[in-house]
């Protein structure tokens, strides 16, 4: 049963950094681009960032670049996105999202499979 | 890419025929993937491609089109479809979401 586990979510003042983490189990994971997507409360979905099966390329939403970095360690099954100069705006569950291939961007074929959400809250 | 999805909520009852729209604000080709999502869960994949259904999903729930209009059809609603569908294209980044659409009880 392929899982995916997010966790790191938590309280931050805005400035502030985090790190959110994706554990996941039962594919190879390699060979699969992923994503992060997330939904402020009450509110939409909204695509943040996606990152290649080998980490080759990566591609992050306009409102995120520069402040996010996704990234993967292969050997560890896990994704990661890292959050600097966070924002009230941020304020969102962050749900991390397996793709149907290896390529991430354009051309891809949706989020097969998500995660539960981790709560990230940007607040002083 | 902006994508109007309609209605914003859809009042139905169980046996109904639903439709909802997705427009693209341009040609995504068939890069048009359909989400359901319930309270205090993760979104679902239901269709991906335009028309593809996703495994395990039952097939009352059937999408069309291409280029910029699509649909999502849920051919007799059952109780537990009462949720919000929301559509994403992936033809180019940023990826982008429809608004939603609630699907409620009338």
């Amino acid at each position: 049963e392929i899982q995916l586990v997010e966790s790191g979510g938590d309280l931050v003042q805005p400035g502030g950094s985090l790190r959110l983490s994706c554990a996941a189990s039962g594919f190879t994971f390699s060979s699969y681009a992923m994503s992060w997507v997330r939904q402020a409360p009450g509110k939409g979905l909204q695509w943040v960032s996606s990152i290649s099966g080998s980490a080759g390329s990566a591609y992050s939403a306009d409102s995120v670049k520069g402040r996010f970095t996704i990234s993967r360690d292969n050997s560890k099954n896990t994704l990661y996105l890292q959050m600097t100069s966070l924002r009230a705006e941020d304020t969102a569950v962050y749900y991390c999202a397996k793709e149907m291939g290896l390529s991430a961007g354009s051309g891809t074929q949706g989020f097969e499979v998500w995660g539960q959400g981790t709560m990230v809250t940007v607040s002083s | 890419i902006h994508m109007a999805q309609s209605p914003a909520s859809l009042p139905a009852s169980v046996g109904d025929r639903v439709t909802i729209t997705c427009r693209a604000s341009q040609s995504i080709n068939k890069y048009l993937h359909w989400y359901q999502q319930k309270p205090g869960k993760a979104p679902k994949l239901l269709i991906y491609a335009a028309s593809s259904l996703h495994a395990g999903v039952p097939s009352r729930f059937s999408g069309g089109g291409s280029g910029t209009d699509f649909t999502l059809t849920i051919s007799s609603l059952q109780p537990e479809d009462f949720a919000t569908y929301y559509c994403q294209q992936s033809y180019i980044t940023p990826f982008t979401f429809g608004g939603g659409t609630k699907v409620e009880i009338k």
